[in-house]
């Protein structure tokens, strides 16, 4: 397995841009969680779905920012309008009980 | 609401010496525990987990983890550490939410 893919690794973006982050969970988990790691506030969970389904978007900084997960194989994460306060590493990792699986995650920076 | 308290946030140590990382955790339901090792640059990798059963549990690259319900922690050791090591360690908690809160890291920086 190719574990969780996350596309692209790195993004540099103007202040202002739309930014769409995505993310392919291994097959067959029913999880699937967008974290956010910055140095100030450490690592954040932002949303969370469990097939294909939000549970619970409370992480989500503003309007913003939105997910989806039109199927079991693909999320996005999407930035409308970015601001720099946006730069961070953004994580997605899926999950099948309590076996958890972390992306290598896309470093967004904002200028 | 679960949180996780990681009680150093740099650890510097001599190659070859023994290494303990603290981690309470706060919870008042069924908790299970993560360690996760962070390379530079990279993502998250698991090191142990605490899901049940026997409280010492073993993970990868030599590491082990004791879970101590009274003391509500779940602290981290390596009998000796390599320069390989050097890397951030996180500490996290979940229950049946599925859910993972962590902890802010600790670094880990090994001197030869």
């Amino acid at each position: 397995d190719a574990g969780v893919i996350q596309s692209p690794r790195h993004e540099v973006t103007e202040m202002g841009q739309e930014v769409t982050l995505r993310c392919k969970p291994i097959s067959g988990h029913d999880y699937l969680f967008w974290y956010r790691q910055t140095m100030m506030r450490g690592l954040e969970l932002l949303i969370y779905f469990n097939n294909n389904v939000p549970i619970d978007d409370s992480g989500m900084p503003e309007d913003r920012f939105s997910a989806k997960m039109p199927n079991a194989s693909f999320s996005t994460l999407k930035i409308q309008p970015s601001e720099p306060r946006d730069s961070a590493v953004y994580f997605c990792a899926s999950s099948l009980g309590q076996d958890y699986t972390f992306g290598s995650g896309t470093r967004l920076t904002v200028v | 609401a679960q949180s996780v308290t990681q009680l150093d946030s740099q650890v510097p140590v001599f190659e070859e010496a023994p290494v303990e990382l603290r981690c309470n955790y706060s919870s008042s339901v069924s908790v299970y525990l993560f360690w996760y090792v962070q390379y530079p640059n990279q993502g998250l990798q698991l090191l142990l987990k605490y899901l049940s059963g026997s409280t010492l549990v073993k993970g990868i690259n030599g590491f082990e983890a004791e879970f101590n319900k009274s003391q509500t922690s779940f602290h981290l050791r390596k009998p000796s550490v390599h320069i390989s090591d050097t890397a951030e360690y996180f500490c996290a908690s979940g229950s049946n939410d599925y859910k993972l809160s962590f902890g802010a890291g600790t670094t880990v920086t090994v001197r030869a």
